[in-house]
Formats: structure tokens, sequence, C-alpha cells
């Protein structure tokens, strides 16, 4: 069965200082993977996606992700994080037989002055 | 284009009741799924219908039930409410096909006392 871990719950950041989340998934075939962000009281907005190709993919707001096959990560990073960007990140997998979604747990960002 | 819209916002009710909720998709996207997103616990796969039918449930008990209308609307039933039920249940629609992102609502805050 697939599986999503995003192993830190919480992360605090200074503002300006880069952000690496961490995602590792279980799944046999090629997964196609998600990154989703909610903020307080809101429902979850997607910042990028990967299918295939290019292993760096970039998304919305100055995140980007890589993925890595042969450590079964992808991993959301940007270079210098915002007050605004403190919020619930959520890794998630399908495929293309069009499973639903399974995410992670979500990791917490906060973004410390 | 108008996003996801779900109501209601909040829902309180008691043990033993029933709940519904609703949720209407983005215009043009057959496929609804439900969510359920309980404090540490993430995001767990309830419900997916597409084109009125349910393709896929999640682990949960068959007095979580729900259907989708001919305009792709959806409805979620909890039976028998039990305390741990109490959570934010979120709707996604999407576009059929596996790489179509699922856009979520804002959700619906169920509270059972």
């Amino acid at each position: 069965a697939q599986s999503v871990t995003q192993p830190d719950i919480h992360i605090t950041v200074s503002e300006g200082a880069s952000l690496e989340l961490r995602c590792n998934y279980s799944y046999g075939a090629t997964p196609y993977l998600f990154w989703y962000v909610q903020s307080p009281g809101q429902g979850l907005q997607l910042l990028l996606k990967y299918f295939s190709g290019d292993t760096l993919v970039q998304g919305i707001k100055g995140f980007e992700a890589e993925f890595k096959r042969s450590q079964s990560s992808f991993n959301l990073r940007k270079p210098s994080v915002h007050w605004s960007d403190a919020a619930e990140y959520f890794c998630a997998v399908s495929d293309q037989a069009g499973t639903a979604l399974i995410f992670g747990k979500g990791t917490t960002l906060s973004v410390s002055s | 284009e108008a996003g996801v819209t779900q109501s209601p916002t909040h829902l309180i009710k008691t043990r033993g009741q029933q709940a519904t909720l609703r949720c209407s998709p983005i215009s043009g996207h057959t496929s609804v799924y439900w969510y359920q997103q309980a404090l540490g616990l993430g995001l767990q796969f309830l419900l997916w219908y597409d084109e009125g039918e349910e393709r896929n449930r999640g682990n949960f008990p068959p007095r979580f039930s729900g259907r989708q209308f001919p305009n792709y609307s959806s409805e979620l039933n909890v039976n028998a409410l039990e305390l741990e039920d109490s959570a934010l249940y979120l709707c996604a629609s999407s576009l059929k096909g596996s790489r179509s992102p699922l856009h979520f609502g804002n959700g619906t805050r169920l509270t059972v006392t």
C-alpha cells in the first residue's frame, strides 16, 4: 500500500533563511507526487506536482521540490522564507491508476523574526 | 471561477445523531473526494466519487457514506455519530484523470458532543 512519511512534525525557521521540508514515500511504481499548503482555517492549496521528467519541479510562491527515486524522497525547498509562509505543509502521493491521493501527516512551519 | 464550496461551515451534533455535509465542485469537475482531518491524524481519505459512482473508499466504517448527484455535487453522511468523528471534513474536486490536481474547499468543522 502507498504511504507518505513527513518526519518533521514542526519546524521553525528564521525569516529570510532557507527551508527544506522532508517527504518520503513508499510505493512500488512511479508515483505522482504533490505538495499542498494549508493556512489556518483554510482548505489546501496546491504548491507543485511531479509526474515524470525533470526531477526538479518549480511551484508557486517560490517553492521547488526534487524527486529522488533512489531515496524515495520528494523534499520541498525554498531559498528564503517569508513570514507569510507559516502554515501546514502536506506531501501527497497518487499513481497512474488513479487511486485517491494519500497524504502525509503534515509539517507545521513557524517563521520567526 | 468559483472554487469548491462546502456547507455548512460548522456543524454541532450530539453523539448518536446523523450529520450531512455538502460539497459543490468546481464547474466542469466530475470527481469529488472527501477527507477527514482530525487533530494529529493528518488527512485521511474517506470517499471518491466520479460521475455519480463511488470509485474508492478509505478505511472507515459503513456509517460513513455519501453520494454524488447528477450535477456532480456531493454529500457526505455520517450516521450514529461518535465523539471521535469530531474533525474538519474537506471536500476536493478534480477533472477526470490521475494527473489532475485536487482543488479543496475550506471544509466543514463537525463537532460531536
